[in-house]
């Protein structure tokens, strides 16, 4: 059982380039996230996913994109690249809200240079 | 919406001795509120969760904390501290009724456990 499974582990993007962090789950799950994670402040929200054809926009979304076509995969795009998107980032699920446990990809660390 | 603060980004405590990390949270009703922890280089994983009316909650690896209503706290413990609990420990919060909190967690800051020999 490999849970959540993020690729690539590390990537080095130029100012203005795009990409396409790939996120996917073997448990079922319909609740997938993503978060981002600065030094020093947390885990932010960017998107999330209640199902197949479901989205929506969470704390930080702006400058990102999803998709949710099928239960077990969520990729996060990213779109003309920044500095300010230089960060880790977490993709999660879980198989209930509230009193669920989040279930959390190794993470992907992006520099934007 | 609700929001946890960790007090103090970094803890230092000796091997052996008292681990205690501070959460308090801000919610206008008891919420359901989570410990993660973080090794380097990896994803968060659950130590323990409250969602019911046992307010001592034990988690794993000898953890545990305890929901204090009166003073909006979820403080997380442990009485002798290991070098392997060495992490980044993260507080979280999710309100029970926010029409079904699909979206995920509130995290804190998160606090840095530094474990002396």
């Amino acid at each position: 059982n490999a849970g959540v499974t993020q690729t690539p582990k590390f990537r080095i993007l130029k100012i203005g380039q795009s990409m396409t962090l790939q996120c996917t789950q073997d448990m079922n799950h319909n609740y997938m996230y993503w978060y981002r994670q600065d030094p020093g402040m947390g885990l932010k929200l960017i998107y999330y996913s209640v199902g197949a054809g479901i989205t929506d926009k969470g704390e930080v979304p702006n400058g990102y994109n999803v998709s949710r076509s099928t239960t077990e995969d969520f990729p996060l795009r990213l779109e003309l690249a920044a500095p300010s998107q230089t960060s880790v980032y977490f993709c999660a699920s879980s198989r209930t809200v509230n009193t669920g446990e989040l279930f959390f990809g190794e993470g992907s660390r992006l520099t934007v240079l | 919406a609700q929001s946890v603060t960790q007090l103090g980004s970094h803890v230092s405590v000796s091997e052996g001795a008292l681990v205690l990390l501070r959460c308090n949270y801000s919610s206008s009703v008891p919420p359901y509120l989570f410990w993660y922890v973080q090794y380097p280089n990896q994803g968060l994983q659950l130590l323990l969760k409250y969602t019911s009316a046992a307010t001592l909650v034990k988690g794993i690896n000898g953890f545990e904390a305890e929901f204090k209503k009166s003073e909006t706290s979820f403080h997380l413990t442990k009485p002798s501290a290991h070098m392997s609990d060495a992490a980044e420990y993260f507080c979280a919060v999710s309100d029970r009724w926010s029409g079904g909190g699909a979206d995920g967690l509130t995290f804190g800051k998160g606090t840095h456990l530094i474990i002396q020999p």
